[in-house]
């Protein structure tokens, strides 16, 4: 089993520009997680799956959009890049919402000049 | 007042000591209580997990929950290098569906 995969591993884009986050499970979890990493800022949430079928605001959701677009797929789009979007961003998936042990992709390291 | 909050660090202990490392929390009726590892550029491990007050241990490592205090803690026994890392606390709040808030990290380096 490869776990919880993202893609890509790297991505510089310029201000304005669009793109998608991919993550990719393959351990049948119900619940599915983005997060951004900033220094000193430790791991924020983005938006999470509860389960195939809905998404939930996280701590901080402007300028992102997501699609849970089956039970193994979880995508997090940036519609118009901006600065304060340069991070480090993980997926993460959990068998269930409550309790349960959340596995974490290896991440995306994103720039936006 | 952050929700979750950590030292930051650097924590610098001898190799063989005992590394403890702190965590407090706001919320009175957060539930499920997490340590993760962080190595430099890779992704958070989960090391242990601690729902009751009181200690939890798993091999060197002893996870200590006080609800009434809102700590939680985490001891390394016999620490080594390779437990040089940083160590992210997170609380999973009552209601609030799978969220869980992290704290911002606390950096452990273990000296030889």
């Amino acid at each position: 089993n490869a776990g919880v995969t993202q893609t890509p591993k790297f991505q510089v884009l310029k201000t304005g520009q669009s793109m998608t986050l991919q993550c990719a499970q393959d351990m049948n979890h119900n619940s599915m997680y983005w997060y951004r990493q900033d220094p000193g800022m430790g791991l924020r949430l983005i938006y999470y799956s509860a389960s195939e079928g809905t998404t939930d605001k996280g701590e901080v959701p402007n300028g992102y959009n997501v699609s849970r677009l089956n039970k193994r797929e979880f995508s997090l789009r940036l519609e118009s890049a901006a600065p304060s979007q340069t991070s480090v961003y993980f997926c993460a998936s959990s068998e269930r919402s409550y309790t349960d042990t959340q596995y974490f992709g290896p991440g995306t390291r994103l720039t936006v000049l | 007042q952050k929700e979750v909050e950590q030292n930051s660090g650097p924590l610098s202990v001898p190799e063989g000591a005992i590394a403890s490392l702190n965590c407090t929390y706001s919320d009175r009726v957060s539930q499920s209580f997490f340590w993760y590892r962080q190595y430099s550029g890779k992704s958070p491990e989960l090391i242990m997990s601690i729902y009751s007050n009181g200690d939890k241990e798993d091999g060197r490592f002893t996870a200590q929950l006080n609800k009434a205090s809102q700590y939680v803690s985490l001891l390394i026994r016999d620490s080594q290098p390779s437990d040089s890392a940083t160590y992210l606390c997170a609380v999973k709040p009552a209601n609030q569906g799978g969220k869980l808030i992290f704290g911002q990290g606390t950096e452990l380096s273990v000296k030889p």
